[in-house]
């Protein structure tokens, strides 16, 4: 399975882009990379997923390295709604959520 | 409202009881998957089943089993509970067996007094 390195917690001003960053050094060629985040009291929610290339969609940007072995979800500008738990996911480790990171916003 | 249904929202039982948690996917989503959250031990994940048949297992207990019925919902049963089963259990479901974007329900949350 592939490891995932995430920083425990960040804090962002509110309506200032945020960068979260994930490490997957061991991720195989053929998993995915998924995003999920976790506000509070309310169940994890899907944010986005890639492979290989940038993806967009309404929520977020994800931006994956050449090489695979990183990747970071970019919210282009925080809201407080925003404040949640971050996971990234590697399809290989059949769905370990992991501690995530914790992004705080602040008015 | 992610269109994943649990029920109930919250249960409180005694240590050796048994329970069951009920899960019903979004209309269309075949795969139902089975998590536990608990303060120690984060997000777990527990089972899948794929149009009623399960295609993996994580961090689930002997005590614990589930099945997903000929209608695609799903029951979690939990036995000889335990003070450390108390937790959050959430359900989510996805279209496919890959699980891409698994949308979750509001959990339930069980209390083992």
């Amino acid at each position: 399975d592939a490891k995932t390195t995430q920083p425990n917690s960040m804090e962002s001003n509110e309506e200032e882009p945020v960068h979260l960053p994930c490490n997957h050094s061991t991720i195989s060629g053929t998993d995915y990379i998924h995003w999920y985040r976790q506000l509070p009291s309310q169940g994890p929610e899907y944010v986005i997923h890639g492979l290989t290339s940038n993806v967009n969609n309404r929520m977020a940007s994800l931006a994956i390295a050449e090489d695979r072995k990183s990747s970071t979800l970019i919210l282009h500008r925080a809201t407080l709604r925003d404040a949640a738990v971050y996971y990234c996911i590697p399809t290989g480790n059949q769905f370990y959520f992991g501690t995530g990171t914790s992004l705080t916003v602040i008015p | 409202d992610s269109g994943v249904t649990q029920t109930p929202k919250h249960l409180i039982t005694a240590t050796g009881q048994r329970v069951t948690l009920r899960c019903s996917p979004r209309s269309g989503d075949l795969s139902v998957y089975w998590y536990q959250q608990s303060l120690d031990q984060g997000l777990q994940f527990l089972i899948q089943y794929y149009n009623g048949e399960e295609r993996a297992k994580g961090n689930i207990l002997e005590r614990f089993s589930a099945q997903q019925f000929p209608d695609l919902h799903s029951e979690l049963n939990l036995s000889s509970l335990e003070l450390g089963d108390s937790a959050l259990y959430f359900c989510a479901s996805s279209q496919n067996l890959a699980g891409n974007e698994q949308f979750f329900g509001p959990g339930t949350r069980l209390t083992v007094l």
